[in-house]
Parts: structure tokens; C-alpha cells; sequence
């Protein structure tokens, strides 16, 4: 069964040093979203991505994160300088298309912790 | 703007015991609603969804909830508990155009006592 690859799972990274995640969607899924879980919330949507073109950024702290998803496959997620804030979990998820009636399916999860 | 809420942050039930996980939101039109469930160190799973049509829907590993328009509820019930399901389980509602964005509820803890 296809699934939605993210690495790293855990990451420690000292304030004001930078940090990147990667996802691997499932392959065909022209949509693609990254996701912030902070501890005892539920996911809140960072950025979306219809192939190649950010569609949603509205929650993207645009100072320090950036997303890139440069050929419309596998993506990434970049903060710099990171934050004691930003301890959470990223997810990434991936759906066929745009529109809730299409399930998106979520990666396990890249757990960050700054330090 | 919509919203969703789970009244419910920690929930213990013993097992084969029956389960009922509450969710209320705010929505001006016609919500598409969802539960997905997350086991500890993994990823969401979409349990069941909503879109339209019949208001008690069936998803899985024995799982159902019911849509309540007056009353802007969506619970999630399962007759008889396993001590497998012991998770977080979110709440989620989708706007039925635009850009697909969800917004989740905060959640609720499920632990099963044998």
C-alpha cells in the first residue's frame, strides 16, 4: 500500500540554527500539504500545494519558514532561524486533488524539538 | 469562520465497554465532516467521513458516527471498545468548495482499561 514517506522522524536543533523537513507524497497526488501539530492541538495547515503552485500559505509564518515543491513531487519545509515555538510535529499529506472530497493521507511525522 | 470542538480532552473506558467521542462545529454552509484517528509516533488515519445523504454514516474497524444538523454535532460511537483503539482521535470539517482546507478539532485522548 502506497504511502506518504517524510524524514527525518525526529530532529533536535538548537535556536536560531535552520532546519528542513522532506515529503514524499503518494505518487500521483497533485495535492500536497504540510501540517503543524503542536503538543495537545490538532494539525493546523501551514502551506498547500496544487502540483508545483502554492495554492494556500495563509498560516505560513513567512518570515522564517519556506516550502518549496519545485518538479510537483516531493517537497520541503524549511525554518530559519528556528524558535523555541516551533517544537512540534510536521506532518505532510497528500490527496489525488483539491477539494474535501478527496481523503487526504498523512506521513508519520517529522517531531521537532529546539533546544 | 469555521471551527470545531471536542468537548472531551481525555476519555477512559474499559474494554468492550461502548464509546461515544463528541464534536461540535460552526460552519455557514453545508460542512463536509471527518474523524481521523492518530496511534502514538504515527500519522492520521480517516476513520469515516460526511459529505451528504444519509446522516449515519459507517467507517472502520467498527466505527460510525452521526451527523445532527441541529444540534452542529458529528459523534463518533463504537458499541464495544478494544484495547487497540486507544488513541487520539480528531474531529474535522471541510468547507464543500475552495481549496479543501480542514480544520481539526483538538482532540480526544482515549485510553481502554482491561
Amino acid at each position: 500500500e502506497a504511502e506518504v514517506a517524510q524524514s527525518p522522524r525526529y530532529k533536535i536543533t538548537e535556536k536560531s540554527q535552520a532546519v528542513a523537513f522532506w515529503c514524499d507524497p503518494i505518487s500521483g497526488h497533485a495535492t500536497l500539504y504540510w501540517y503543524r501539530q503542536i503538543l495537545g492541538q490538532g494539525p493546523e495547515l501551514l502551506v498547500q500545494f496544487q502540483d508545483e503552485s502554492v495554492v494556500d500559505d495563509s498560516q505560513l509564518p513567512k518570515d522564517r519558514f519556506s516550502a518549496e515543491r519545485l518538479k510537483g513531487v516531493d517537497s520541503t519545509l524549511k525554518i530559519q532561524p528556528a524558535e523555541l515555538g516551533d517544537s512540534a510535529m510536521y506532518l505532510c499529506a497528500s490527496s489525488k486533488r483539491q477539494g474535501s472530497s478527496y481523503e487526504q493521507y498523512f506521513g508519520p511525522g517529522t517531531r521537532l524539538t529546539v533546544t | 469562520a469555521q471551527s470545531v470542538t471536542q468537548p472531551d480532552i481525555h476519555i477512559t473506558v474499559s474494554e468492550g465497554a461502548s464509546l461515544e467521542l463528541r464534536c461540535n462545529y460552526s460552519y455557514g454552509a453545508t460542512p463536509y465532516l471527518f474523524w481521523y484517528v492518530q496511534s502514538p509516533g504515527q500519522g492520521l488515519q480517516l476513520l469515516l467521513k460526511y459529505f451528504s445523504g444519509d446522516t449515519l454514516v459507517q467507517g472502520i474497524k467498527g466505527f460510525e458516527a452521526e451527523f445532527k444538523r441541529s444540534q452542529s454535532s458529528f459523534n463518533l460511537r463504537k458499541p464495544s471498545v478494544h484495547w487497540s483503539d486507544a488513541a487520539e482521535y480528531f474531529c474535522a470539517v471541510g468547507s464543500s468548495g475552495g481549496y479543501n482546507k480542514l480544520i481539526f478539532g483538538a482532540g480526544t485522548r482515549l485510553a481502554v482499561h482491561p
